[in-house]
């Protein structure tokens, strides 16, 4: 069974820093992993997709990593700034013949202090 | 505007009560999908759809029931065989792999809380 897992739970850091956010999976036979945002009280918002056949993903000032076989995903985010502070949660489908189930991480809570 | 509607945002059930969450969407997806989230915790899958009729269990279908008639929509009924109900429920879509662009797009939620 596949198992997503994001750490840190919670990080906190001042305006203008970059920082990375860890993703990581326990079977790497997946289709694509996808990286969102979330608000309190709010939907997901999607922030970048990668395919498996892909090492990397920029929008803006995010860039998303994707190792597939060391089961790993990383996502960069550049001058951070306090309008970035939400959840960051990832997810992967799997590269079995239906694809359809998505398993989530349970997120960093991201706070960027003015 | 494309994108996934829920309603309601909030819906308040009272104890041995059935309620319906509404999901639709107009971006002409086949897979949909039902999320529940707990505070501090990540999405759990209770219900996923492929296709027009045809559904299948999450990891947490106990308490749950969902229809799919019509491809744009997809109900999720949570029984009052759902012993602990209370939580953000939601709901989301995509394309299956082979069809396009499989990137999933979520609704805002329902929170629902047992009174």
């Amino acid at each position: 069974k596949q198992e997503v897992t994001q750490i840190p739970a919670a990080l906190s850091v001042p305006e203008g820093e970059n920082l990375v956010l860890n993703c990581s999976f326990t079977d790497s036979a997946i289709y694509n992993l996808q990286w969102f945002r979330q608000d309190p009280g709010k939907g997901l918002t999607s922030l970048l997709l990668i395919q498996s056949s892909q090492r990397e993903q920029t929008s803006g000032r995010l860039n998303a990593s994707l190792d597939k076989s060391s089961g790993r995903s990383t996502l960069y985010i550049a001058a951070s700034q306090p309008g970035d502070s939400a959840t960051y949660l990832c997810a992967v489908r799997p590269k079995e013949t239906s694809g359809s189930r998505l398993t989530f991480g349970e997120g960093t809570q991201l706070t960027v202090n003015p | 505007d494309g994108g996934i509607t829920q309603s309601p945002k909030y819906l308040f059930r009272k104890e041995g009560q059935n309620v319906t969450l509404s999901c639709e969407q107009n971006l002409n997806h086949d897979a949909m999908y039902w999320y529940r989230q707990d505070p501090g915790q990540g999405l759990r899958l209770i219900y996923y759809s492929q296709i027009v009729n045809d559904f299948q269990k999450g990891d947490i279908a106990e308490g749950y029931s969902v229809s799919r008639e019509k491809k744009e929509s997809f109900p999720l009924t949570v029984t009052s065989a759902q012993k602990n109900p209370t939580a953000f429920y939601l709901c989301a879509s995509s394309n299956l792999p082979g069809q396009g662009a499989t990137e999933a797009f979520f609704g805002q939620g329902t929170r629902l809380t047992v009174v």
